[in-house]
C-alpha cells in the first residue's frame, strides 16, 4: 500500500530564510511524486512534479529513492510563499490522476 | 479554456439524507476523480471515472457512488449521510493524455448535522 508522510503540520520561517518541507513516502513500485499548493482562498494547484525536474517559484524537489523522500526546498522564502503544501504520490501504471496525499504542511513566512 | 467547476459550494444536510454533488471537468479532460478532505487532513481518493466507467476506488463504502456523463461531467452521490461525511469534497480532472497531473475544482463544503 502507498503512504505519504509529511511530518510537520506547521512550519514558520522568516523572509529570506531557507525553507524545507519534508515528505516521505512508502510504495513498493516506482511512483510519480508531486507537490501541490493551496494559497488562501484558492483551489489546490500543482506546484511541481519530480519528472519535470523544474524549479517553480524558486522551489525545487529531488526524489531520493534510497531515502524514499521528496522534500521541497527554497533557498530564500518570500511572504507570498505562505500557503498549505501537500505532497502527493501517484502509483505508476494506475495512471489517470489517482493521487495519494499527505496531511499537508502549513508554511508561514514572517516579514 | 474553462477550469474545473463544482456545485454547490456549500451544503447542509441532515443525517440519513442523500446528497448529490456536481463537477464539470476542464475542457479536453476525460477523467474525473473525487476526493474527500476532512478538516486538518489531506485529500483522500474516493473514486475515478474514465469514459463513463468507474476506474478505481479508494477505501469508501458503497453508499458513495458516482456517475460520469458523455460530456465528461460527473456526479458524486452519498446515501445515508453520517456525521463523519462532513468534509470538503474535491473534484479533479485529468487530461486526455492520461498524465497523473490533476486539476482541482474549488470544492463543495458538506456539513451533516
Amino acid at each position: 500500500a502507498q503512504r505519504v508522510t509529511q511530518p510537520e503540520k506547521l512550519l514558520s520561517v522568516f523572509k529570506g530564510a531557507p525553507v524545507e518541507l519534508k515528505c516521505n513516502y512508502s510504495y513498493s513500485g516506482s511512483p510519480e511524486l508531486f507537490w501541490y499548493v493551496q494559497y488562501s482562498r484558492q483551489r489546490l494547484q500543482l506546484l511541481l512534479r519530480h519528472i519535470s525536474r523544474e524549479s517553480i517559484k524558486g522551489f525545487t524537489a529531488d526524489l531520493n529513492k534510497g531515502e524514499t523522500s521528496f522534500h521541497l526546498k527554497k533557498p530564500f522564502a518570500q511572504e507570498e510563499d505562505s500557503a498549505m503544501y501537500y505532497c502527493a504520490l501517484s502509483p505508476r501504471g494506475s495512471t489517470l490522476g489517482r493521487l495519494y496525499f499527505g496531511r499537508g504542511t502549513q508554511l508561514t513566512v514572517w516579514p | 479554456e474553462t477550469g474545473v467547476t463544482q456545485s454547490p459550494t456549500h451544503l447542509i444536510k441532515t443525517r440519513g439524507q442523500q446528497v448529490t454533488l456536481r463537477c464539470s471537468s476542464q475542457s479536453g479532460h476525460n477523467t474525473v476523480s473525487w476526493y474527500q478532505q476532512a478538516l486538518g487532513q489531506g485529500p483522500q481518493f474516493i473514486f475515478q471515472y474514465y469514459r463513463e466507467e468507474e476506474n478505481g476506488r479508494g477505501n469508501f463504502p458503497p453508499r458513495f457512488s458516482g456517475l460520469q456523463f458523455p460530456n465528461y461531467s460527473s456526479e458524486l452521490n452519498v446515501n445515508a449521510l453520517e456525521l463523519d461525511d462532513s468534509a470538503l469534497y474535491l473534484c479533479a480532472s485529468s487530461p486526455v493524455s492520461g498524465a497523473a497531473e490533476a486539476f482541482f475544482g474549488q470544492g463543495t463544503r458538506l456539513t451533516v448535522v
